[in-house]
């Protein structure tokens, strides 16, 4: 089992849609989560970080943390063809080692 | 944005050349990282920096060597490239390592033909 797991995609969704990422993670040790954004050709960008299980939410963006069950969304409301690209989800193990730990990214889609 | 800069910023050469790519940060942060992109593979690792002299290997260290002399550069070295390690590279930095938000550079697209 790979340490960060997230579907590839495409996740398409329509413009004014919910799009629902997830990423499960193996290190139950794990204690704060980050999503990143990265548009084609660019480098990733942070857009959300989660600390504690329940919801955190930022604008149209809502992470959700489920520590027992080991995985954390991300949410996208109303969502904006300026919202496709591909999320990067980050679970950093146990302890600060330094190392970073990222799923492989899903690609969404928004179509007008 | 986080004052970081990569160079060069794309680069093509040829198998068994040496290549070096640099990472330079304005931000004096402590923890600073090598990353390739591959398409299916995302992010992954290659080394990472602690502090000046500090470093330590990521999940893809084999064939790929770092230094860090001065806390604002740091760099990633292929001693002979290979066509495998054709990729775009990204440095990273962070202040409080992996628990905390990292900064990434624009990037360094190598061919290596």
């Amino acid at each position: 089992q790979k340490e960060v797991e997230q579907n590839s995609g495409p996740l398409s969704v329509p413009e004014g849609a919910i799009a629902s990422l997830n990423c499960t993670y193996s290190d139950r040790g794990s204690q704060s989560f980050f999503w990143y954004r990265q548009y084609s050709g660019k480098s990733p960008e942070l857009i959300m970080f989660i600390y504690s299980n329940g919801d955190k939410e930022d604008g149209r963006f809502t992470a959700q943390l489920n520590k027992a069950s080991q995985y954390v969304s991300l949410l996208i409301r109303d969502s904006q063809p300026s919202d496709s690209a591909t999320y990067l989800c980050d679970v950093p193990g146990s302890g600060n080692t330094g190392k970073l730990i990222f799923g492989q990214g899903t690609t969404l889609q928004v179509k007008p | 944005d986080a004052g970081i800069t990569q160079s060069p910023r794309h680069k093509v050469t040829e198998t068994g050349t040496p290549v070096t790519l640099r990472c330079h940060q304005t931000e004096n942060h402590r923890y600073m990282y090598w990353y390739r992109q591959d398409p299916g593979h995302g992010l992954r690792l290659i080394h990472y920096s602690y502090g000046v002299k500090d470093t330590d290997k990521g999940e893809v260290s084999d064939g790929y060597s770092v230094s860090r002399s001065k806390t604002e550069d740091f760099l990633l070295t292929l001693e002979s490239a290979t066509s495998s390690q054709t990729s775009v590279y990204f440095c990273a930095i962070s202040a409080g390592g992996s628990t905390d938000t990292q900064y990434f550079g624009p990037g360094t697209r190598l061919t290596v033909l």
